[in-house]
């Protein structure tokens, strides 16, 4: 199985701040990288696929790159409704795995 | 517009039965593959199951299989989760999960709309 890890675990910036989040696959998934936005209580929304293209409807503060095994997703101005949990997924096989999460909260 | 919602969850004993099912509406569900992700109490999600459009293919993980059956019925666009041999380890939210594509073997399709999601909860 592909085991995917993220840093940090969790982090507080200001509003307006630019955050990134790496995602680490532990072998070459090509782009297959998909990010997801979850807030206390609610479902998951899909942002990024194909490790940077934007979901439908996603505002373009988001941001995803990379290739291979290592990808990051930046929020490039911060806002109090950034606030959730990010989590990537690898969709290159079965079983499809998930990141340990990225908890981001404001200052 | 995409609507997924879940169905059938509640509380169980261990060792007992539950089906999910999932309504689906505002595309072609047959077209589509589905999956099922669970989220424990606090902690991160798990992908639990996938199946094809056709349902001629299914994938589950280690955890669950041989307990977990994925079906789907494309005439009433539902998808259904039937669990059995349950245990306290399986207490979670179960998310209905709409793939990017219809095949699952050999397919890199992303997820792209979710559920809700469904409280199954195990406990004596």
């Amino acid at each position: 199985d592909i085991q995917m890890t993220q840093s940090p675990s969790s982090l507080s910036a200001s509003v307006g701040d630019r955050v990134t989040i790496t995602c680490r696959a532990s072998q070459d998934i090509r782009n297959h990288l998909a990010w997801f936005q979850q807030k206390p209580g609610k479902a998951p929304q899909s942002l990024i696929y194909d490790a940077s293209t934007l979901q439908s409807g996603v505002p373009s503060k988001f941001s995803g790159s990379g290739s291979g095994t290592d990808f990051t997703l930046t929020i490039s101005s911060l806002q109090p409704e950034d606030s959730a949990t990010y989590y990537c997924q690898q969709h290159h096989n079965y079983p499809r795995t998930f990141g340990q999460g990225t908890k981001v909260e404001i200052k | 517009e995409v609507q997924l919602l879940e169905s059938g969850g509640g509380l169980v004993q261990p060792g007992g039965s539950l089906r999910l099912s999932c309504a689906a509406s505002g595309f072609t569900f047959s077209s589509y593959a589905m999956s099922w992700v669970r989220q424990a109490p606090t902690k991160g999600l798990e992908w639990v199951s996938s199946i094809s459009g056709s349902g001629g293919s299914s994938y589950y993980e280690d955890a669950v299989k041989g307990r977990f059956t994925i079906s789907r019925d494309n005439s009433k666009n539902t998808l259904y989760l039937q669990m059995n041999y349950l245990g306290a380890e399986d207490t979670a939210i179960y998310y209905c999960v709409k793939d990017s594509g219809a095949r699952i073997v050999g397919a890199r399709g992303y997820f792209d709309y979710w559920g809700q999601g469904a409280l199954v909860t195990v406990s004596s």
